[in-house]
């Protein structure tokens, strides 16, 4: 199957530093890449979808301003949470699909973020 | 709106068959999922249904009534790896892109 890597998987930054994170797919052109948040014992909530070469759309209560999404290539998404504060902390995971509308989406391992 | 409502929590013991329900209203429907996720990390793929019917994979079945808004994950034969979290998820065409909508997730706890 396809394979979806996230980098760092686990970060501890300092109150209103800015933190990347990055997606990629490894064996797979992805057109569209998905960035989900997921806070202890909650669902995954979708934050924003990216499409290379194209500004991301983002969910309703998500700050495109705050959270920068980059999709640069096929293979590759960033998201950058900037002047992080504590109420950031979360678990970010990020997801590929080969094709709009095919089955399956592919996720990476996710990214457990810790501000202090 | 879009809801999606699953149990929030089972329990099982090794060997037996649990079923997880999940109920969605979503504004459209172009298939459901169901994911596996261990504590920690990210969701596994188990099963996608976009039809009307039973589909089997191994000790999981998954099941789809789209007139009734209504999904089952059936696990067979239970192992404590079966231990995890399980979220029914609704891919809406009208929602941006094909992302998915997940439910709040099912923590099945697998006893021996």
């Amino acid at each position: 199957g396809a394979v979806v890597s996230q980098h760092p998987s686990r970060v501890i930054c300092k109150s209103g530093t800015s933190v990347k994170i990055e997606c990629r797919s490894l064996d797979f052109q992805a057109t569209t890449m998905f960035w989900y948040r997921q806070f202890p014992k909650q669902s995954l909530m979708l934050m924003a979808t990216s499409n290379e070469g194209s500004k991301a759309t983002y969910e309703q209560g998500v700050e495109k301003d705050k959270f920068l999404i980059n999709h640069a290539s096929l293979t590759l998404s960033t998201l950058t949470v900037t002047s992080a504060h504590p109420e950031d902390s979360s678990f970010y995971i990020c997801s590929a699909s080969l094709l709009a509308g095919v089955d399956e989406q592919f996720f990476g391992p996710g990214t457990r973020l810790t501000v202090l | 709106g879009q809801n999606i409502d699953q149990p929030t929590e089972m329990t099982a013991t090794e060997g037996a068959i649990v079923q997880i329900n999940c109920t969605y209203q979503t504004s459209g429907f172009n298939g459901l999922f169901w994911y596996q996720q261990h504590a920690g990390e990210a969701p596994t793929f188990l099963s996608y249904n976009v039809l009307d019917g039973l589909e089997e994979k191994g000790r999981f079945s998954s099941f789809l009534s789209r007139s009734k808004g209504y999904s089952y994950l059936l696990l067979k034969e239970l192992q404590m790896k079966d231990s995890a979290s399980y979220l029914c998820a609704v891919r809406d065409p009208d929602q941006a892109g094909t992302a998915l909508i997940f439910g709040k997730g099912t923590t099945l706890s697998v006893s021996s």
